[in-house]
């Protein structure tokens, strides 16, 4: 069982109101990941980091953001949720030391929180 | 663009079969391949993973096969048990070690 871990598990919340989904782990891996998947489809990354103050952008277009100001620490912010926001979001973490183009390490996914916006 | 095609959005098989799911891509040509078994509500757990220069790796009742020409990978488990049933995704690396999943193939072992 991987130690990453994501709350709230499971969040329903009104148009409009700001959230933070939480995403640690205890690997000390450097490179972190969130990924957006709907019930059926593919997972798609939204954001990544390969360290402490680095963030980029993934392949899926989101409107949330991310920090990274500690290592074990990658949350996810929406500023204003919508309904089209309602999705699982995967938190990751790998062991990936940082920009240099290796063989990727597995990645180690948190449980999932499932958000739904009314 | 790159895209990932895992064949039948389901599958199902009588206990102590082999399952076979094959995963095609098209558009890249990934150093590594990766597969990942997700269960309902929860996150995708890493199991194997292949290098281009590898043309098979086995772990226990898995085995998965790569075959770069092909631009396909085949994920077999051997005497299937019902606790095998989950959605089974193939992921490959695109750029900067990041992975793109396939939407996965349910497998459902019947007793």
């Amino acid at each position: 069982e991987a130690d990453i871990y994501q709350t709230p598990r499971y969040l329903v919340i009104g148009t409009g109101k700001k959230i933070t989904l939480e995403c640690s782990q205890t690997m000390g891996h450097d490179k972190m990941y969130w990924y957006q998947q709907d019930p059926g489809m593919e997972l798609h990354l939204i954001h990544y980091s390969y360290g402490v103050n680095s963030t980029e952008k993934g392949d899926l277009s989101s409107e949330s953001t991310v920090s990274r100001i500690r290592t074990e620490h990658f949350p996810l912010t929406l500023e204003s949720a919508r309904p089209s926001h309602t999705s699982q979001y995967l938190c990751a973490s790998s062991a990936v030391p940082g920009l240099v183009p290796i063989p990727t390490d597995t990645q180690y996914f948190g449980p999932g929180t499932r958000l739904t916006v009314l | 663009s790159q895209k990932i095609e895992q064949n039948s959005e389901a599958l199902n098989i009588q206990e102590g079969k082999t399952a076979t799911l094959t995963c095609n891509y098209t558009n890249y040509s990934p150093a590594y391949l990766q597969w990942y078994r997700q269960d309902p509500g929860r996150g995708p757990v890493f199991l194997l993973l292949i290098r281009e220069n590898e043309k098979e790796k086995r772990k226990e009742r898995l085995k998965v096969t790569f075959d770069t020409t092909l631009k396909q990978s085949l994920f077999h488990i051997t005497a299937s048990q019902p606790a095998d049933s989950a959605t089974y995704l193939c992921a490959l690396e695109v750029r900067a070690n990041n992975l793109f999943f396939g939407t996965g193939t349910r497998l459902t072992v019947i007793p």
